[in-house]
């Protein structure tokens, strides 16, 4: 079966960075695009960007360019997200979630929270 | 950037009572909208995609219609498991975006 396992929990404070991974099993990694979405406590989801594991490309929401990186590893199936210069308002539930362009996001990762705090 | 809206915030229903959540675009998105369930602690569900298609194993009381601007979710004959918060989410034009969210309480 289709399953997207994330990174623990983070602590970080102000200005440092954050990289939280996501294993793929059950399906072929590079035939599905991988997305990103956040939640911060309390509120909705805010889709951050997405990446394409066969190609490598990239396409970021325009409010964290620049602070965002996505990667993918296809010889291990996991896709990454690299958020810098962290700031309170980036504290959050961090979510992977598999797609095929233009489709919607049909199986996701567990969540992984990230804390910014001094 | 497509803005999504939903109402209401917030619904207080009794079981078995029939709930409605719209969606509306701020531009056309053909049928490119799909709706997520979301339970307290837990990852968002794809429940409907493109307007009205509904994912396997999702009981038959939801449903969804619309197409353009305006769309439905639809929950028949709610049961105390169905509490949860709905987003409806957009993949017609990047940047994707989600609704606000509409949460369902149980009365």
């Amino acid at each position: 079966q289709v399953q997207l396992v994330q990174s623990g929990a983070e602590v970080k404070k102000p200005g440092a960075s954050v990289k939280v991974s996501c294993k793929a099993s059950g399906y072929t990694f590079p035939s599905y695009g991988i997305t990103w979405v956040r939640q911060a406590p309390g509120q909705g989801l805010e889709w951050m960007g997405w990446i394409s594991p066969y190609i490598g490309n990239t396409n970021y929401a325009q409010k964290l360019q620049g602070r965002v990186t996505m990667t993918t590893d296809t010889s291990t199936s996991s896709a990454y997200m690299e958020l810098m210069s962290l700031r309170s308002d980036d504290t959050a539930v961090y979510y992977c979630a598999r797609f095929r362009f233009g489709d919607p996001f049909d199986y996701w990762g567990q969540g992984t929270l990230v804390t910014v705090s001094s | 950037e497509i803005v999504l809206t939903q109402s209401p915030d917030v619904q207080s229903v009794t079981p078995k009572e029939k709930v409605t959540i719209t969606c509306r675009a701020s531009q056309s998105i053909g049928s490119s909208l799909h709706w997520y369930q979301q339970k307290p602690g837990q990852s968002p569900k794809l429940l409907i995609k493109y307007a009205s298609q509904s994912m396997s194993g999702v009981p038959s009381r939801f449903s969804g219609s619309g197409s353009g601007t305006d769309f439905t979710l639809t929950i028949n004959s709610l049961e105390a498991e169905d509490a949860a918060a709905y987003y409806c989410h957009q993949s017609s034009s990047l940047p994707q975006t989600f609704g606000p969210g509409t949460k369902v309480d149980i009365k």
